[in-house]
């Protein structure tokens, strides 16, 4: 089992629907988990950061962290086109920790 | 103010050559992680610089090295290239005590 999972996708939805896009993950550890986007073969671009369980809004974006789950969701409104892009989640342990990454999901936004 | 820096955006090379990689932190970052990102999988860590030494490497053999300078900016090196080392390799940093990581645009290694 990978430390991390994410469904690799595509997800294909329609322009205005909201998105849900998840991870689960398996050791108990992390405590600092992000979401990031990557447009083809550029750097992954951070999104939103989060300590620990609980949400986090910005925009059209909301983090959510379920530790008792192990499962973290990202949740995207009013989609747009330019929000076509591979979503990457990725978590720590903290301190020198490198990052785990999920496989990342291929999103396409349909106009 | 600019973000983190790499360079080369591209470089092809033979196997068993060796190559460096060349990353400048974003402005007031001391921390540096290099990351490698085959196709279609997740970057995996490789291993992270502070105050010019390895502090903390993942699951990369030997022939990855690094290397950190005064001024924080970092080299990653890979020897005897494998046609396996074929990837985008991508630099992060973070600020002092700060966990969120910042990425640079990569290098694509293609390796023949």
């Amino acid at each position: 089992q990978k430390e991390v999972e994410q469904d690799p996708g595509p997800l294909s939805v329609p322009e205005g629907a909201i998105v849900s896009l998840n991870c689960t993950y398996s050791n108990s550890a992390f405590q600092y988990f992000m979401w990031y986007r990557q447009y083809s073969r550029k750097g992954p671009e951070l999104l939103m950061y989060t300590y620990s369980s609980g949400n986090k809004e910005d925009g059209r974006f909301t983090a959510q962290v379920d530790k008792s789950s192990k499962y973290i969701s990202l949740f995207i409104r009013d989609s747009q086109p330019s929000d076509s892009a591979t979503y990457l989640c990725a978590m720590s342990k903290g301190g020198a920790d490198g990052l785990t990454f999920g496989k990342g999901t291929h999103l396409i936004i349909q106009p | 103010d600019a973000g983190v820096t790499q360079s080369p955006t591209h470089l092809i090379k033979t196997r068993g050559q060796q190559v460096t990689l060349r990353c400048s932190p974003k402005s007031g970052h001391d921390t540096v992680s290099w990351y490698q990102q085959a196709l279609g999988q997740g970057p995996q860590f490789i291993f992270q610089y502070y105050e010019e030494e390895e502090r903390q490497r993942g699951n990369f053999p030997d022939r990855f090295s690094g290397h950190q300078f005064p001024n924080y900016s970092s080299e990653l090196n890979v020897n005897a290239l494998l046609l396996g080392d074929s990837a985008l390799y991508l630099c992060a940093s973070s600020p002092p005590g700060g966990e969120k990581l910042f990425f640079g645009s990569g290098t694509q290694l293609s390796v023949l």
